[in-house]
């Protein structure tokens, strides 16, 4: 299977700890996209990367929250110091191309902060 | 954030019956996503819309790209208990680059 994959799928963690995501985009495609799912709601987008650089970071909390899509490796969100508000399903996307293209999303992590 | 409306909330069909639902919005969309969630998963792609005015089916779905390029619909035929979730349309807009902005969701609950 070469969708997008996400780890972990599930992540808990204690209020004032940190919370890495990580998400490997489809084979061919170098467009990465996060988006933030809280219950009962739609997907917010929050970052979108391509290698080594972030395009458009609109959607992200200004502090506490970052990301990277390094040269080599998968994507990671970070999310230092989280809070009870943090608890969400995170959801990774790519394309292959940007603007206009199709895009196909990973299964989620699920963040609970206890 | 420019929100879509999408409408219904949530429908509760009998086994058999077709499905509509639909995403309108103030704003022009390059591109119309419609996806559907099962419950702990993400987002599976169902259709994909590129042209005002298109109209594409997979399957049992047919969805169409309006002429204004602010409004789609999701149409399911024949609808059968596996049916059962929550589709989202999503929107591309000429001046949101790649952020896709979605609505707000339909909750699909087919009796059998």
């Amino acid at each position: 299977n070469a969708g997008v994959m996400q780890n972990p799928r599930h992540l808990v963690r204690r209020r004032g700890q940190e919370a890495r995501l990580r998400c490997s985009p489809m084979k061919g495609h170098s467009h990465v996209y996060w988006y933030r799912q809280l219950p009962e709601e739609g997907l917010k987008f929050m970052v979108y990367l391509q290698k080594e650089n972030i395009i458009d970071e609109s959607g992200m909390p200004k502090e506490r929250f970052s990301a990277e899509f390094p040269k080599e490796g998968p994507s990671i969100l970070r999310i230092q110091q989280v809070v009870r508000g943090d608890s969400a399903a995170y959801f990774c996307a790519s394309s292959r191309w940007g603007s206009g293209n199709t895009i196909y999303f990973g299964e989620g992590s699920w963040l609970t902060v206890v | 954030g420019q929100q879509l409306n999408q409408s219904p909330q949530s429908m509760f069909i009998q086994e058999g019956e077709d499905v509509s639902m639909n995403c309108t919005s103030s704003s022009i969309f390059n591109t119309w996503l419609w996806y559907k969630q099962d419950p702990g998963e993400g987002p599976v792609l169902l259709i994909a819309l590129y042209k005002a005015g298109e109209l594409t089916s997979n399957g049992r779905l047919t969805a169409q790209f309006g002429i204004t390029r602010k409004d789609s619909f999701l149409n399911i035929s024949a609808s059968i208990p596996s049916d059962v979730g929550i589709y989202f349309c999503a929107g591309l807009r000429e001046t949101s680059g790649s952020r896709l902005t979605f609505g707000e969701g339909t909750q699909l609950t087919v009796n059998p």
